[in-house]
């Protein structure tokens, strides 16, 4: 049973470029959320996704979107990068259809924006 | 909005000491949530409590929730080196997101 996998592990920017960052729950889950934790502090939510739509969303600015696909795997998109930016990215998957919140963190994605 | 703090911030311990961490909430929770981290890791699911004054124990791991379903906190018996890592609260508000804590950094000295 596959657990919750991101791609890629680790990625360099330049502030100002365009980002996709991609994720695939564990099975049987239907819900990701993604989180953003910066060196030292917890995660922070930035949106969740369910039936492919956009649920819930936190704190971000709009340059900050997703998507969910109909297998249930999400791509997190952030457009015009700043250097704060810089991050570990973080996708959990949980099941809405059980309403249990358990939430299955992946490994993240490490973003280094210059 | 709603806010979660823990304390304390780190947290060094001899191994075979106990260890708490508590969690506090701005606002009422309806469900609270415990999370580790090993450096270099991602955040791994312990366990979920729903009920006012839930107590529920893992092996070594006892975690409650308040009265007032506001605080939590988790409690490690002697703790030993695999202890390692930082533990997180996330507390959810009725329907609304799961929010965070900023996390106890839990060192064990063999």
């Amino acid at each position: 049973d596959a657990g919750v996998t991101q791609s890629p592990t680790h990625l360099i920017k330049t502030r100002g470029q365009q980002v996709t960052l991609r994720c695939s729950p564990k099975s049987g889950h239907d819900t990701v959320s993604w989180y953003q934790q910066a060196l030292g502090q917890g995660p922070q939510f930035i949106f969740q996704y369910y039936e492919e739509e956009e649920r819930q969303r936190g704190n971000f600015p709009d340059r900050f979107s997703g998507h969910q696909y109909p297998n249930y795997s999400s791509e997190l998109n952030v457009n015009a990068l700043l250097l704060g930016d810089s991050a570990l990215y973080l996708c959990a998957s949980s099941s809405m259809a059980e309403g249990s919140y358990e939430q299955y963190f992946g490994p993240g994605t490490r973003l280094t924006v210059t | 909005g709603q806010q979660v703090m823990q304390i304390p911030q780190y947290q060094h311990v001899q191994e075979g000491e106990d260890f708490t961490t508590y969690c506090n909430s701005s606002t009422t929770l309806s469900n609270i949530q415990w999370y580790k981290q090993r450096p270099g890791g991602h955040p791994v699911f312990l366990i979920q409590l729903v009920k006012s004054g839930e107590v529920k124990k893992q092996k070594r791991l006892t975690f409650q929730f308040g009265e007032a379903k506001k605080n939590s906190s988790l409690h490690i018996t002697a703790t030993q080196t695999t202890d390692v890592g930082t533990y997180f609260c996330a507390g959810r508000n009725y329907g609304q997101n799961f929010v965070f804590g900023p996390g106890t950094r839990l060192s064990v000295l063999p």
